[in-house]
C-alpha cells in the first residue's frame, strides 16, 4: 500500500504556482519524499525528491515539513503541458528499491 | 535525465497469442528494471522486479508463468505476456534503476482482441 495520501485533483490557472499537497505521517527517518508526474498516455517523469531540507530544481521545488509528515511540491509558475498526474512517493534512497504508487494528484492547468 | 525506451509502443494481438515486449536503458547500465501495469484511470501497480542474471520476484497476484520476465543483460529485460486474453490488455511500463532515481519507459499499449 501507498504510504502517502495526496487529494485526488486539483486545477490552476496557467502562469500560477501549483502547490501540490501530499500527507506522508508514517515516513521513517531513511526514506526520501520522492515526486513524479504522468502526463496522459506516456510513462512517469521524474520531478524532484528530498529527505528534510527544501529542494528545488529547474521543474519544482520541494518543501518538507520539519517533521517530515507532509510536503509540498510547487510548480513556480504553471504552463497547459503541466497538466498531469502527480504522484508523491516516499522510499529508500536505493535505486533498487520499489517505488509504490499511490493514486495520485490530477492537475488541471487551465487557460 | 536517463533514457529508458521500450519496444514496441503499441501491440494489438489475438487472443491466446504472446506478446514480447523490450525495455531498454539507452545511455546507463541498470542492473534492476521494474514492470508495472497500469489499467484505465487507475495507478500504476508493480508486477515485478527483475535483476540482471537472476531470477524476477513477482508481485502477489501476478502469475509469474504467464507473465516472462528476462533480464539477460544490464541495458534489457523483456517481458512476455502468454497466452495473452482480452483481460491483459493494458498499458505496461518499465523502468530501470539509476544510482538513486527510477526513470520510465514511455509504456506498451497491448491490446488481446
Amino acid at each position: 500500500d501507498a504510504k502517502t495520501t495526496q487529494p485526488p485533483s486539483m486545477d490552476c490557472a496557467e502562469g500560477r504556482a501549483a502547490n501540490l499537497p501530499c500527507n506522508h505521517s508514517t515516513i521513517s527517518g531513511n526514506e526520501y519524499v520522492y515526486w513524479y508526474r504522468q502526463i496522459h498516455s506516456q510513462g512517469p517523469q521524474y520531478i524532484i525528491h528530498g529527505l528534510k531540507n527544501n529542494e528545488t530544481n529547474e521543474m519544482a521545488s520541494l518543501i518538507i515539513t520539519e517533521d517530515r509528515k507532509s510536503s509540498t511540491l510547487i510548480l513556480p509558475h504553471a504552463t497547459l503541458r503541466d497538466t498531469a498526474v502527480y504522484y508523491c512517493i516516499v522510499r529508500d534512497r536505493g535505486g533498487s528499491e520499489k517505488l509504490v504508487f499511490g493514486k495520485g494528484t490530477k492537475l488541471t492547468v487551465n487557460p | 535525465g536517463a533514457v529508458v525506451s521500450q519496444h514496441p509502443s503499441r501491440v494489438i494481438c489475438k487472443s491466446g497469442t504472446s506478446v514480447k515486449i523490450e525495455c531498454r536503458s539507452l545511455d546507463f547500465q541498470a542492473t534492476t528494471m521494474f514492470w508495472y501495469r497500469q489499467f484505465p484511470k487507475q495507478s500504476l501497480m508493480l508486477m515485478a522486479t527483475s535483476n540482471e542474471g537472476s531470477k524476477a520476484t513477482y508481485e502477489q497476484g501476478v502469475e509469474k508463468d504467464k507473465f516472462l520476465i528476462n533480464h539477460a543483460s544490464l541495458t534489457l529485460s523483456t517481458l512476455t505476456v502468454t497466452s495473452a486474453h482480452p483481460e491483459d490488455s493494458s498499458f505496461y511500463i518499465c523502468s530501470a534503476t539509476g544510482l538513486h532515481e527510477q526513470f520510465f519507459g514511455p509504456g506498451t499499449r497491448l491490446t488481446v482482441l
